[in-house]
């Protein structure tokens, strides 16, 4: 089965940098969801997006960006980088209905920020 | 205090064993409550859901819900050493929102 795709896995950049990461849901999944996990913490919420409008918004910084294509596919844009936005970046796709809220998460692109 | 609280661990159970993973919430208006596996470095891979009160079972797993207690727990019978894990608990609120994590119990189950 279709899982949710994520790139790059991994990415290193200096401080000040800009980096862009993409995800693909998983096909008809209507929701995308970005999380980031630092070492050792819990995944902590970023921003969703529900057929392509921002539908909730947590901890994400002003320096970072998101939105979702037509195509489904989702891109976060962080810039002005610092040496704590290093960490694992997971994309997560669910679809309403019944079951809303299992979300499927893909592999993580790790960033490291030097 | 955190929304979602859960001891930290390790929790260590022998090979065969049960391990019961609990977490409290503080949303009273939580309406859907998760259980999620994560391996060092891997993803958040979807265990269990429950969203009414009582226990939901499937395989070696048991999820019980008690919302007069905001409380959400996971039994894992049998445990074997491939569930060696930190466990996260998850609750979301309502519909297509976002899930509030636990910072997720490291279970280690010995030979």
């Amino acid at each position: 089965a279709a899982g949710v795709i994520q790139s790059p896995r991994h990415l290193i950049k200096e401080k000040r940098e800009t980096a862009t990461l993409k995800c693909y849901p998983i096909p008809r999944h209507d929701t995308v969801y970005w999380y980031q996990q630092g070492p050792g913490q819990d995944p902590q919420f970023l921003i969703s997006f529900y057929e392509k409008m921002q539908s909730d918004k947590g901890s994400i910084p002003d320096r970072f960006s998101a939105q979702q294509f037509s195509d489904y596919h989702s891109e976060l844009n962080m810039s002005s980088l610092e040496l704590g936005d290093s960490a694992l970046y997971f994309c997560a796709s669910s679809t309403t209905g019944t079951n809303t809220g299992e979300l499927f998460f893909g592999e993580g692109s790790r960033l490291t920020v030097l | 205090q955190k929304e979602v609280e859960q001891n930290s661990g390790p929790l260590s159970v022998p090979e065969g064993a049960i391990a019961s993973l609990n977490c409290t919430y503080s949303d009273r208006g939580s309406q859907s409550f998760f259980w999620y596996r994560q391996y060092s470095g891997k993803s958040p891979e979807l265990i269990m859901s429950i969203y009414s009160n009582g226990d939901k079972e499937d395989g070696r797993f048991t999820a019980q819900l008690n919302k007069a207690s905001q409380y959400v727990s996971l039994l894992i019978r049998d445990s074997q050493p491939s569930d060696s894990a930190t466990y996260l608990c998850a609750v979301g609120t309502g519909t297509a929102s976002k899930l509030t994590f636990g910072t997720g119990t490291r279970l280690q189950v010995t030979l």
